[in-house]
């Protein structure tokens, strides 16, 4: 597709399941964001991962978060023993530098939103 | 630590009036400054940037200022449209050898254009 895809794009679970939420970055672009957005507040960083380099998890809120890249390309972020503060929209992004501008710009997927009952 | 601030949460303006929304930083190594905007339901969407070596620039209706000494920047709409009633993320990043750091955004101000 021509943008990122996100997956599902709403989903509603029990306290304590796990989740897995999906992202499809747009081809050829190296790296790669996940961030929150809870009711009301502003973008939370989660983590980036950026080619072949170690990813970096400095924003994930707690060990019950994890994602991992598949070949570079798809991307899961997974939650475990969900909480209702978990509840929140869960925005993946992926971007890549224009050679010779060094602008760096991140295009979003619409998000998933999460409901933790 | 917030590195990058919106002190606004919200805005109000007249259509045809402009519309400036200001945003602050504190880390003066960022070499890049963006601004993206968002619907409700849609992810952002970038908007306009600017570079820490210039002090301007425009896009259309859009126009980015940046005062590094006094690590401000704005963002100008002139004239504001009901259709540019949104959130608006300001945000930075810095480059690392031929890579970049990650990009920090601000917590958003809330435009509402009043037709």
């Amino acid at each position: 597709g021509a943008g990122v895809s996100q997956s599902p794009s709403n989903k509603v679970t029990e306290k304590g399941k796990d989740v897995e939420l999906r992202c499809d970055p747009i081809s050829g672009h190296t790296a790669l964001y996940w961030y929150r957005q809870s009711l009301g507040q502003g973008l939370e960083f989660l983590i980036y991962f950026q080619g072949n380099s170690a990813p970096d998890k400095s924003g994930l809120p707690s060990d019950r978060f994890s994602a991992e890249r598949t070949g570079g390309s798809v991307s899961t972020l997974t939650i475990q023993r969900t909480q209702q503060e978990d509840s929140a929209v869960y925005l993946c992004a992926s971007s890549f530098l224009l050679k010779g501008q060094g602008l760096y710009i991140q295009y979003f997927g619409a998000g998933t939103r999460l409901s933790v009952l | 630590d917030q590195q990058v601030k919106q002190n606004s949460p919200s805005l109000s303006v007249q259509e045809g009036r402009i519309s400036i929304l200001n945003c602050d930083y504190t880390n003066s190594m960022f070499d890049y400054f963006l601004w993206y905007k968002k619907y409700p339901a849609e992810g952002p969407t970038f908007l306009i940037s600017i570079s820490s070596i210039k002090d301007k620039n425009e896009d259309g209706r859009f126009t980015v200022f940046l005062n590094k000494s006094a690590k401000h920047l704005s963002l100008h709409i002139v004239p504001s449209q009901p259709g540019d009633s949104a959130v608006y993320f300001c945000a930075a990043i810095r480059l690392v050898r031929t890579s970049y750091d990650k990009v920090i955004f601000g917590p958003g101000t809330s435009l509402s254009v009043i037709p």
